[in-house]
């Protein structure tokens, strides 16, 4: 069994909410991943937690604020986004060990307005 | 300069045709090299993945990968109109990142 499931699949909030995307697997795996992806281009990697530890940030405004609460569960807190945020949030997972295949969600959709 | 590049595309091939996707990457180092399948609106789904010079087959793919000349591809037999489209050629940093080419979108006509 190879998935990964998003909450919710789609989502528009305003410019002044707080939402949070969900992301699950039950693979065992220990590295979990975050993406944003616009239109026409690949998935730009956001964050990366390796055994429950966030080991990745590239460079994130802070109004993306992830969180880990264990080695089955991602999550991604949202406030004050901007209209440019708008994009498929993708969840991705691998077993943590280097350089082993990331399998991904099936992504929440998000609009900001 | 790009890490990962292919060619946008589209690429358009008949139907029962041999579909050619290439992929080039500039870090010697890298071990791991992916193809994912990503329809329009969905998420990137594993087609193969590949870590030995030379050619892997999974049914209708095979992916080839030579990397003295860096230089990865997938092949895709029999091409049908489901194949139609956006493959991303990703390839491992060493350092836990996939990174990911701009991706050749296929067209496959009946």
């Amino acid at each position: 069994d190879t998935e990964v499931t998003q909450t919710p699949k789609h989502l528009v909030m305003g410019m002044t909410n707080k939402k949070s995307l969900k992301c699950e697997q039950h693979m065992g795996h220990r590295a979990m991943y975050w993406y944003k992806q616009k239109a026409k281009k690949p998935p730009e990697l956001m964050f990366v937690y390796s055994y429950e530890k966030l080991s990745i940030n590239e460079s994130v405004p802070s109004r993306f604020s992830p969180e880990c609460p264990n080695s089955s569960l991602l999550n991604l807190h949202l406030h004050a986004l901007q209209p440019e945020d708008s994009a498929l949030y993708l969840c991705a997972s691998s077993s943590g060990q280097a350089q082993e295949t990331q399998y991904f969600g099936p992504g929440t959709r998000l609009l900001v307005l | 300069q790009k890490e990962v590049e292919q060619n946008s595309g589209p690429l358009s091939v008949p139907e029962g045709a041999i579909a050619s996707l290439n992929c080039t990457y500039s870090d010697r180092g890298s071990q791991s090299f992916f193809w994912y399948r990503q329809y329009s609106g969905k998420s990137p789904e594993l087609i193969m993945f590949i870590y030995s010079n030379g050619d892997k087959e999974d049914g209708r793919f095979t992916a080839q990968l030579n990397k003295a000349s860096q230089y990865v591809s997938l092949l895709i037999r029999d091409s049908q109109p489901s194949d139609s489209a956006t493959y991303l050629c990703a390839v491992d940093n060493q350092g836990g990142k996939l990174i990911f080419g701009q991706g050749t979108e296929l067209s496959v006509k009946p």
